[in-house]
C-alpha cells in the first residue's frame, strides 16, 4: 500500500520553462515532505523540503508547495535547464520518536529539451 | 572526498551464497541507513543505526544482518542469497533522526546486485 505516490513516472519539458512535479500522499499524520533529484548510477541527492506547517517554500529555481487538505505537494522548476534532467524522488515522514523515516514514492524521471 | 562510499558498486553472485556489502560515511554522522531499491524503482528503507545501535529495522528477511562497528561504518551482510535480493543497495547517513535531520540525509553511490 503506498503511502506516497507520483503518478507521472516521467515528464518532458522544453529549457527555460516550467516544470511541475506532483506527488500525493495517504497518511494525514506526515509532517514532513522533501524532495529528492537522483542522478543514473548515484545516489539521492536532497532538493528541498516543507513542513507540515508552510504551505510553501522556495530555495532559487525550486518551489515546493503543500496542500494538506488535498494531500498533496508539487515541486516547481523555474526556468528548467538541462541539467535538472534526473528523477525526482518526493518522501515524506511522521514523527515516530527515535524511528522516524522516509516513505518515498517511486519518482518521477524529468527530461529538460535544449 | 566522497561523502557516503559504498564497496562493491556492482556484485554479481549465484544463489545460496553469502556477501557482504560495505558503507563508511566521513561526515561525522550518529545515524547510518541501508535502503533498497527493487526493480520497480521502489527505495525502501530497511535498517537505520545510531551511535551503533539499531533503531529502524523494518520487515526485512533475517538472512539480512547489518553490523555497525562504529558510528562511521555500516556494512550488510547477506546469508543464503535469492533471485528477489537482486536490486540496487544504498546506504546514507544523517546527524540524527528527527525532522530537520531527515533533510540532510546523504546516499552513497549503490551497490547493484545481482543474484542469478
Amino acid at each position: 500500500d503506498q503511502q506516497v505516490k507520483q503518478n507521472s513516472p516521467s515528464l518532458s519539458v522544453q529549457e527555460g520553462r516550467i516544470s511541475i512535479l506532483n506527488c500525493d500522499y495517504t497518511n494525514s499524520m506526515f509532517d514532513y515532505f522533501l524532495w529528492y533529484k537522483k542522478y543514473p548510477a548515484e545516489g539521492p541527492t536532497f532538493l528541498i523540503s516543507i513542513s507540515s506547517i508552510k504551505d510553501k517554500n522556495e530555495d532559487g529555481r525550486f518551489t515546493v508547495f503543500l496542500n494538506k487538505s488535498a494531500k498533496h505537494l508539487s515541486l516547481h522548476i523555474v526556468p528548467s535547464q538541462p541539467g535538472d534532467s534526473a528523477v525526482y524522488f518526493c518522501a515524506a515522514s511522521e514523527d515516530a520518536g527515535n524511528n522516524r523515516k522516509l516513505i518515498w514514492g517511486l519518482g518521477t524521471s524529468l527530461a529538460v529539451n535544449p | 572526498d566522497t561523502a557516503v562510499s559504498q564497496t562493491p558498486k556492482y556484485l554479481v553472485t549465484q544463489m545460496g551464497n553469502d556477501k557482504s556489502i560495505k558503507c563508511e560515511q566521513n561526515l561525522g554522522h550518529d545515524t547510518m541507513y541501508w535502503y533498497k531499491q527493487d526493480s520497480k524503482k521502489f527505495l525502501k528503507i530497511m535498517f537505520s543505526y545510531n551511535n551503533k545501535e539499531l533503531i529502524i529495522n523494518e520487515t526485512v528477511p533475517n538472512r539480512f544482518s547489518p553490523k555497525s562497528p562504529d558510528k562511521a561504518h555500516l556494512n550488510l551482510h547477506i546469508n543464503s542469497l535469492e533471485l528477489g535480493d537482486s536490486a540496487v543497495y544504498f546506504c546514507a547517513s544523517s546527524h540524527g533522526t528527527g525532522g530537520a535531520d531527515l533533510v540532510s540525509q546523504y546516499f552513497g553511490p549503490g551497490t547493484r546486485l545481482t543474484v542469478t
